[in-house]
C-alpha cells in the first residue's frame, strides 16, 4: 500500500518570507499523481497544486511551486512571499493512476503558521 | 462557481441514533468519494462511486455504515446505529474520471462535522 509522510507537524514563517513543506511517499508504481491541499480553519479542503509523475517539469501556481524528485520519492511545496491567508494545515496526497485507483492517500499534515 | 455541497454542516446526535449525510457533487462529475477526518487517523477514504456504481467501500465499517447514490446529483452516507467513535468530519469529494486513467483532481465539499454523544 502507498504511504505518504509529512515529517513536519508544524512550521512557522515570517510574512513575506519563503517556506518549504516536505513530503515523501512510498510506491511501486511509475505513473501516479501528487497533490497539495490546504485546509484553513474553515475546514474546507482547497486544492493548491497538482503534479503528474510522468511530467518532469515541476508544477507552479502563482506563489506556490513544487520540487518533485521522482527517484527520491519526494514532493515538497514551496510558498513564496508568504501571506497571512496562507496560514492553514497543508496535506500532501497521492493518487495511483491505474485502473484500480482507490482514492487519495493523505499525509498527516503540516500546520503552517504565518508570523506577521 | 461550481462547488460540492454537503448537508448538514454540523450534526450532534446521541449514541444509537441514525445519521444521514448528503452530498451534491459538481454537475457533470462522475466520481464521488467519501472521506473521514479524525485527529488520530487523519484523512481516510471510506468509499467511492463512479457513474453511480460503488467501486470500493473497503474503508467503511460494513455493519453500520452504508453509502449510496440514488441519482447523479446526490450521494448519501448513513450510519446506523451511530457510536461515539464515529465522531469526525466527513468529507465528500467529486471528480471527473475516465476509465483508463485515474488521478483526476478531487474537489471537496465543506464537510459534515459529526459529534456522537
Amino acid at each position: 500500500a502507498q504511504t505518504v509522510t509529512q515529517s513536519q507537524p508544524e512550521m512557522s514563517v515570517q510574512e513575506a518570507e519563503t517556506v518549504t513543506l516536505s513530503c515523501t511517499y512510498d510506491t511501486s508504481e511509475s505513473d501516479y499523481y501528487l497533490f497539495w491541499y490546504k485546509q484553513p480553519p474553515s475546514r474546507q479542503m482547497i486544492l493548491v497544486i497538482r503534479q503528474e509523475a510522468y511530467k518532469q517539469q515541476n508544477a507552479t501556481e502563482n506563489r506556490f511551486s513544487v520540487n518533485f524528485q521522482k527517484a527520491a520519492k519526494s514532493f515538497s511545496l514551496k510558498i513564496s512571499d508568504s501571506q497571512l491567508g496562507d496560514a492553514a494545515m497543508y496535506f500532501c496526497a497521492y493518487d495511483d493512476s491505474g485502473g484500480g485507483a482507490d482514492g487519495l492517500t493523505f499525509g498527516k499534515g503540516t500546520h503552517l503558521i504565518i508570523q506577521p | 462557481d461550481a462547488r460540492v455541497t454537503q448537508t448538514p454542516r454540523d450534526k450532534v446526535t446521541e449514541m444509537g441514533q441514525e445519521v444521514t449525510m448528503r452530498c451534491q457533487p459538481i454537475l457533470g462529475h462522475n466520481t464521488v468519494f467519501w472521506y473521514r477526518q479524525t485527529m488520530m487517523q487523519g484523512l481516510e477514504l471510506l468509499a467511492y462511486f463512479r457513474n453511480r456504481a460503488p467501486l470500493d467501500d473497503s474503508g467503511m465499517p460494513k455493519d453500520r455504515f452504508s453509502a449510496e447514490m440514488p441519482d447523479a446529483t446526490l450521494a448519501t452516507l448513513k450510519i446506523q446505529p451511530s457510536e461515539p467513535r464515529d465522531s469526525a468530519v466527513y468529507f465528500c469529494a467529486s471528480g471527473l474520471g475516465t476509465s483508463g486513467r485515474m488521478g483526476e483532481t478531487q474537489y471537496f465539499g465543506p464537510g459534515t462535522r459529526l459529534l456522537v454523544l
